[in-house]
């Protein structure tokens, strides 16, 4: 069975500061993977996706991940964050490049201080 | 071009009742997929409909079903409440080979 394990369950940095998002997965296959964000009261936004090729990824909003298989991680990352980026952060595996049947992490949520 | 929408976005229910929930999916797409989020359990996955066919079920006991309808919309129902079931319900819609579902904004439902 999939998995996947975000480690951090909350997390602070300052505003301007460079930020990194942990993600681990467990998965027999070719893993498809996805980084969502939810904000207070809404629903998740995809942010970025891998299926194959190119293991950097650049997503929207500023946010790039890389998936390293040999590590079972895709770590989200921001150079430079700003305060409203404050939001909990997702990330999952699906079955298939449909996106569909999703398997989430527990969250990461992100404060940022000015 | 309007998002998933989900009704009603707040729901009290007392346990044993039954409780239908309803999304619209963004205009084309025809796959709606529904998950339920709980501070305990976080987010799972409950079953995916695409052309009114379930394709996909997640780990979930036969109190929580769905259905789709020809026009793409999907309702789920829930019978027998109980208070477990209290949680943040999440529609998700997908145009076909995208691999990116459009989340609807939620149905809170709280079980007393």
């Amino acid at each position: 069975a999939q998995s996947v394990t975000q480690p951090d369950i909350h997390i602070t940095v300052s505003e301007g500061a460079s930020l990194e998002l942990r993600c681990n997965y467990s998965y027999g296959a070719t893993p498809y993977l996805f980084w969502y964000v939810q904000s207070p009261g809404q629903g998740l936004q995809l942010l970025l996706k891998y299926f194959s090729g190119d293991t950097l990824v650049q997503g929207i909003k500023g946010f790039e991940a890389e998936f390293k298989r040999s590590q079972s991680s895709f770590n989200l990352r921001k150079p430079s964050v700003h305060w409203s980026d404050a939001a909990e952060y997702f990330c999952a595996v699906g079955e298939s490049s449909r996106g569909e049947k999703l398997t989430f992490g527990t969250g990461t949520r992100l404060t940022i201080i000015p | 071009k309007a998002g998933v929408t989900q009704t009603p976005r707040y729901l009290i229910k007392t346990r044993g009742q039954q409780v239908t929930l309803s999304c619209s999916p963004i205009s084309g797409h025809r796959s709606v997929s529904w998950y339920q989020q709980t501070p305990g359990q976080g987010l799972q996955f409950l079953f995916e409909y695409f052309s009114e066919t379930q394709r996909n079920k997640g780990n979930f006991p036969g109190r929580f079903s769905g259905r789709q309808f020809s026009n793409s919309r999907s309702e789920m129902n829930v019978s027998t409440l109980e208070l477990g079931d209290s949680a943040l319900y999440l529609c998700a819609s997908n145009l076909a080979g995208s691999g990116e579902q459009f989340f609807g904004p939620g149905t809170r439902l709280t079980v007393l």
